[in-house]
């Protein structure tokens, strides 16, 4: 089926360091390719999203581009703040199809930031 | 802001109770979901709902069972609680356009002792 493989944490990094985190995806088709986002204690939330090939989603700084030739939709900043200290998913439709109603994430990456 | 509600947000109980996790949203949306994260983070589909009396078993077979009988509300009961259902449960629901984006919960952090 579908999945995603992204970067294993933790990853540490100081104040205004330049920021990647690679996920590469397994996928019939051309599905639509999302960022989720957890802040400490909180439920994931929508970062950023791409629906097709050459896309480039953008939201807070983040940036990741839609890489049919690599498969993959890195997520970077160039300088990351201690707020942006969070876990950080990469995900997928579930079926098949394509279809956006389920969601697979990958293992997720702990980020922390230090001033 | 996303308006979808999870209570408790923490719960310790005892090994045999029954509990039941409460969701609710207030945006009309016909499909949620239940996630059970674990301690390494991952994230996986227990439950999901398509709309008022439909429900699916998720990827990851759970003990849990969950009901769908209005919309708004998206309940998840344990009849009996283990210490191998200590994890996180996060409820989440989407737009109808089916445009991926899913609204979560702050999650239920349970533990059983």
């Amino acid at each position: 089926g579908d999945s995603v493989t992204q970067m294993e944490g933790p990853v540490t990094l100081s104040e205004e360091a330049f920021l990647t985190i690679n996920c590469t995806y397994t996928a019939t088709g051309y599905p639509s390719l999302f960022w989720y986002v957890q802040y400490p204690g909180e439920g994931l939330q929508l970062l950023l999203k791409a629906t097709k090939a050459d896309d480039k989603g953008s939201n807070k700084g983040f940036e990741a581009t839609y890489r049919k030739e690599t498969t993959s939709f890195h997520l970077e900043k160039g300088s990351v703040q201690v707020s942006d200290s969070a876990v950080y998913f990469c995900a997928l439709p579930h079926a098949p199809g394509g279809s956006n109603y389920k969601l697979t994430f990958g293992k997720g990456t702990l980020l922390t930031v230090n001033p | 802001e996303a308006d979808i509600y999870q209570t408790p947000r923490y719960l310790v109980i005892g090994t045999g109770k029954k509990i039941t996790l409460e969701c609710s949203q207030t945006m009309g949306h016909d499909k949620m979901y239940w996630y059970q994260q674990d301690p390494g983070m991952e994230l996986h589909l227990i439950h999901y709902s398509y709309g008022v009396n439909s429900t699916e078993k998720g990827d990851l077979s759970s003990e849990s069972t969950v009901s769908r009988i209005r919309t708004e509300h998206f309940p998840l009961t344990l009849e009996s609680a283990r210490p191998s259902h200590t994890s996180q449960y996060l409820c989440a629901s989407s737009e109808p356009r089916g445009t991926g984006e899913l609204f979560f919960g702050e999650g239920s952090r349970l533990t059983v002792l």
